[in-house]
């Protein structure tokens, strides 16, 4: 079993609507990630947290807000989403202690968002 | 700039027989670590190895293996053995190893189907 726990794991939503996916960690890692996926392609970075900071924004659109309320939580606030972030949204954290580990990333097991 | 590339958009193998997924590799970064990931139909991205720019040693995981050529830039992973339970998607990532934070990227993927 994934110790990254991500709820729900499927989700659907209108444009009009207000949702929010929810990522849980408690191995100690203090970076959190976001991915998004799109079937049969490889994931694509959104957005990292390092110590409870947005460290990393890869020029997600606003309708995507992440949120980091403590060191085990992660939040995505989606808004007015268009059809085609219909996607796989991974989640994932790691430990950063430089120089030390292999820095690999846990990743949850997903929520498949669809955007009607 | 990083970059991954999987040039193997699909495999066969058959049960029990060993298999190789190419992964050659680009980066700036002087210290980095490489991974392999898979990837069955549900969705979790699942860590299978990891590969430090400075190690010695092709790394070693069970039925998987790295063969780690640095001058050639590549990583390619060995499955032994073969299951059917290896079909899955097999993606091939990078990241700098002193950087908190740092972002991993992927390649393209490789779909493994394994033949009974």
């Amino acid at each position: 079993d994934t110790e990254v726990t991500q709820t729900p794991k499927h989700l659907v939503m209108g444009m009009t609507n207000k949702k929010s996916l929810k990522c849980e960690q408690h191995m100690g890692h203090r970076a959190m990630y976001w991915y998004k996926q799109k079937a049969k392609k490889p994931p694509e970075l959104m957005f990292v947290y390092s110590y409870e900071k947005l460290s990393i924004n890869e020029s997600v659109p606003s309708r995507f807000s992440p949120e980091c309320p403590n060191s085990s939580l992660l939040n995505l606030h989606l808004h007015a989403l268009q059809p085609e972030d219909s996607a796989l949204y991974l989640c994932a954290s790691s430990q950063e202690r430089r120089g030390r580990g292999t820095g690999e990333l846990f990743f949850g097991e997903g929520s498949r968002l669809t955007v009607l | 700039a990083q970059k991954i590339t999987q040039t193997q958009p699909g495999m066969f193998v058959q049960e029990k027989e060993a298999v190789t997924l190419d992964c050659t590799y680009d980066t700036s970064d002087p210290s980095y670590g490489l991974f392999w990931y898979k990837q069955p139909s549900s969705g979790e991205m699942i860590f299978l190895i990891y590969q430090g720019s400075y190690d010695q040693q092709n790394a070693t995981e069970g039925r998987y293996s790295l063969n780690f050529q640095k001058a050639r830039k590549s990583a390619n992973l060995v499955i032994s053995a073969s299951q059917l339970g290896d079909s899955a998607m097999y993606f091939c990532a990078m990241r700098p190893i002193y950087n908190q934070g740092g972002k991993l990227i992927f390649g393209q993927g490789t779909e493994l189907s394994v033949k009974p």
